[in-house]
C-alpha cells in the first residue's frame, strides 16, 4: 500500500503527558499537510510543509503544538503537556500541491484521547 | 469565523432515490472547490471538485453543481446506494499559491432500501 500511513492509529494518554504523532507520505509528494477533526465536524488546517520548510501554521497551533518535517520525507507532530481539549483525531495528507491542481490524500488519522 | 456553511447536517434517501448536499461560502477569493467522503474510522477521501469556470462537473453518479453569483455549491448523488453511506464535506480553497483548504462540519449521509 503506498497510501498516507500514520502511527499510532490510537493514542490514549493522561493530561500533562507529551505525545507524538508520525506520518509518511506518499513518496513523491513534496507538500504534507496536518489537520485535526474532532467528532462532528470538518478537519481544520494546522500545518503545511512543502519540502522540509513549514510554510504556514494555523493560530490553532498552539505553543505546546510543534510539527517537523527534517528530511522532507515523514513528519511528526508533537503535543506538549496535552490537556483534554486536544483530544482529536489528527489527520495527516500529502499532495504535489493544490496550486499546481494536485489533490490531498488523508491518512486514516491518529485518535487522541486525554483523560 | 465559518467561512464554508454545509446543510443538511444529516441526511436520509431511499436507495434509488437523489441525494442533494449544499454548501455557501463568503469568501469571494475562493476557487476550488472538492467534496470529501469519509466513512467511519477513515480518512477523507477526494470524491469530486470543481473550479469556478464551470458550473456543472459530473463525475459517474456524482454531480457538482456550481453558483458563482450566489456564493454556492451542492453535490448530487443520483441513484443513491447504501454504499453511499458515509460522511460527506464540501470545501474550498484560494489560488496564489494558498494550500490551506477550509471544510464545511459535514453532512451525515444514510442511504435506507
Amino acid at each position: 500500500d503506498t497510501g498516507v500511513s500514520q502511527d499510532p492509529r490510537h493514542k490514549i494518554t493522561k493530561r500533562g503527558q507529551n505525545v507524538t504523532f508520525r506520518c509518511d507520505p506518499i513518496s513523491e509528494h513534496n507538500r504534507l499537510y496536518w489537520y485535526r477533526q474532532t467528532l462532528g465536524q470538518g478537519p481544520e488546517f494546522l500545518t503545511y510543509f512543502q519540502n522540509e520548510a513549514q510554510l504556514e501554521k494555523s493560530r490553532l497551533l498552539s505553543d505546546r503544538f510543534s510539527a517537523e518535517r527534517p528530511k522532507g520525507s515523514f513528519s511528526t507532530l508533537e503535543i506538549q503537556r496535552t490537556e483534554q481539549g486536544d483530544s482529536a483525531m489528527y489527520l495527516c495528507a500529502s499532495s504535489t500541491g493544490l496550486a499546481q491542481g494536485g489533490e490531498l490524500f488523508f491518512g486514516e488519522g491518529s485518535r487522541l484521547t486525554v483523560l | 469565523q465559518q467561512q464554508v456553511k454545509q446543510s443538511p447536517q444529516s441526511l436520509i434517501v431511499q436507495k434509488g432515490g437523489i441525494s442533494i448536499i449544499n454548501c455557501a461560502y463568503e469568501n469571494t477569493a475562493f476557487d476550488y472547490f472538492p467534496w470529501y467522503q469519509q466513512f467511519p474510522g477513515k480518512g477523507p477521501a477526494l470524491l469530486i471538485a470543481i473550479r469556478p469556470d464551470v458550473s456543472e462537473k459530473k463525475e459517474g453518479r456524482f454531480t457538482i453543481s456550481f453558483n458563482k453569483s450566489a456564493k454556492q455549491f451542492s453535490l448530487h448523488i443520483m441513484d443513491s446506494q447504501p454504499g453511499d453511506s458515509a460522511t460527506y464535506f464540501c470545501a474550498a480553497s484560494m489560488d496564489f499559491g494558498n494550500e490551506k483548504l477550509t471544510f464545511g462540519t459535514g453532512t451525515r449521509l444514510t442511504i435506507i432500501p
